[in-house]
């Protein structure tokens, strides 16, 4: 069973620009969905957008003016830049894979961000 | 966007109980619906995807059923370890979004 583990610093300025890391353990990183989701304090589950081999990605609406998602196969990771932050991007950001038949199989255990002065 | 609404926001029940959720979609999104149990300081857990299919590993108390809008999760006999919250969530078109939560709580 694949495992992800998210990194990245837990408190960013408002404005400034948010950077996590996901790492994952093993198996193929090519042909397969690679996503960041995040939950507020409290609240429900928002998915950020994923990536797709190293050239397709897609995102909310909501933040697609402000999201890049990466993939760097060599090292086993892909990465979430969220540019100028602000305080209701608090939250649990989480990095998964989903597979078909289309569901989220895989999560890392999440990493708590807050966006803070 | 699709609109996932899930009911009720919270429920009470005994251990042992028989406990339905429901999760409506905004437009219709076929078999493409997933649930999933959320404990505290934990990421989600899949337990059921293409609304019926329930994953492996699960118990088999937890069923789905539904398609088009209209989604159900039933616990058969709910257990102790199952009093946490649950999601539904679509992928049928981008943005997938998810509902905002059942919370189980014990009577």
């Amino acid at each position: 069973q694949v495992q992800l583990q998210e990194s990245g610093p837990g408190l960013v300025r408002p404005s400034e620009t948010l950077s996590l890391t996901c790492s994952v353990s093993e198996g193929s990183m090519t042909n397969t969905y690679w996503n960041w989701i995040r939950q507020p304090p409290g609240k429900g589950l928002e998915w950020i957008g994923y990536v797709y081999d190293t050239e397709s990605a897609k995102y909310n609406p909501s933040l697609k003016s402000r999201v890049t998602i990466s993939l760097d196969t060599s090292r086993s990771q892909f990465s979430l830049i969220l540019h100028s932050v602000i305080a209701a991007d608090t939250a649990l950001y989480y990095c998964a894979r989903f597979e078909p038949p289309y569901h989220f199989d895989s999560w890392g255990p999440g990493t708590l961000v807050t966006v803070s002065s | 966007d699709i609109r996932m609404t899930q009911s009720p926001s919270s429920l009470s029940a005994s251990v042992g109980d028989r406990v339905t959720l429901t999760c409506r979609a905004s437009q219709s999104i076929g078999t493409f619906l997933s649930w999933y149990q959320q404990k505290p300081g934990k990421a989600p857990k899949v337990l059921i995807y293409g609304a019926s299919i329930l994953k492996s590993g699960v118990p088999s108390r937890f069923s789905g059923s539904g398609s088009g809008t209209d989604f159900t999760l039933t616990i058969s006999s709910l257990q102790p370890e199952d009093f946490t919250t649950y999601y539904c969530q679509q992928s049928s078109r981008t943005p997938w979004t998810f509902g905002q939560g059942t919370k189980v709580e014990i009577k």
